[in-house]
């Protein structure tokens, strides 16, 4: 299975801050990743797939970058609602993987 | 789009649970549709996709051969037979949806979730 190395796994930061959070693949899978956030007690909500893609509705702060192995989910400028966790996964081959995800809090 | 999962619960190792997941506000004959899961306080962990005509599926290593995915687009509906259930399987187990017709594929919807708990 591919994995995904997903970095780092915790980060404090400020409002209005930019947050750069990265996964790197065992192999190459082309442009095959997606992020998704996930807030306590809550499902997790897609932000970007085919690594560059904004879903519909993300505020375009949110964007994705990469191809190959090495991946990066930036913020451009930290909210007080951005303040969740967050996964990259690989939808390349099966069995899909994800990253260990990165918990992004308040400094 | 909604999806809602029903038939989490306490159930003893090695018996078994079937999950079910209504969809509503979508085709949905048109979507692969996914199963992941996430134990208490850790990570998301992918379990199983099938497409959107049924006839592919997918499973993770943890659960192949122990776990069956499977849809009825007459009565809209997926489901995950899970048997010999091992205290490893306790999880969140989220019903969602494939963004094309593939089994394998990023969700861009999930449901609220369904806690399963193995223990005796």
């Amino acid at each position: 299975a591919i994995q995904m190395t997903q970095s780092p796994s915790s980060l404090s930061a400020s409002v209005g801050d930019r947050v750069t959070i990265t996964c790197r693949a065992s192999q190459g899978i082309s442009n095959r990743v997606a992020w998704y956030q996930q807030k306590p007690g809550k499902a997790p909500n897609l932000l970007i797939f085919e690594a560059s893609t904004l879903q519909s509705g993300v505020p375009s702060r949110f964007s994705g970058s990469g191809s190959g192995t090495d991946f990066t989910l930036t913020i451009s400028s930290l909210q007080p609602e951005d303040f969740a966790t967050y996964f990259c996964l690989q939808d390349n081959n099966y069995p899909l993987t994800f990253g260990q995800g990165t918990k992004v809090d308040i400094k | 789009v909604q999806l809602v999962e029903s038939g989490g619960g306490v159930v003893q190792p090695g018996r078994s649970l079937r999950l079910s997941c209504v969809p509503s506000g979508f085709f949905f004959s048109s979507y692969g549709m996914s199963w992941v899961r996430q134990a208490p306080g850790k990570g998301l962990e992918w379990v199983s996709g099938i497409s959107g005509s049924g006839g592919s599926s997918y499973y993770a290593a943890s659960v192949k051969g122990r776990f069956t995915i499977s849809r009825d687009d007459s009565q809209i509906t997926l489901n995950l037979q899970m048997n010999s259930l091992r205290g490893e399987d306790t999880a969140v187990y989220y019903c969602a949806r494939n963004r094309g017709h593939s089994g394998y594929d990023s969700v861009d919807y999930w449901g609220q979730g369904t806690l399963v708990i193995v223990s005796s």
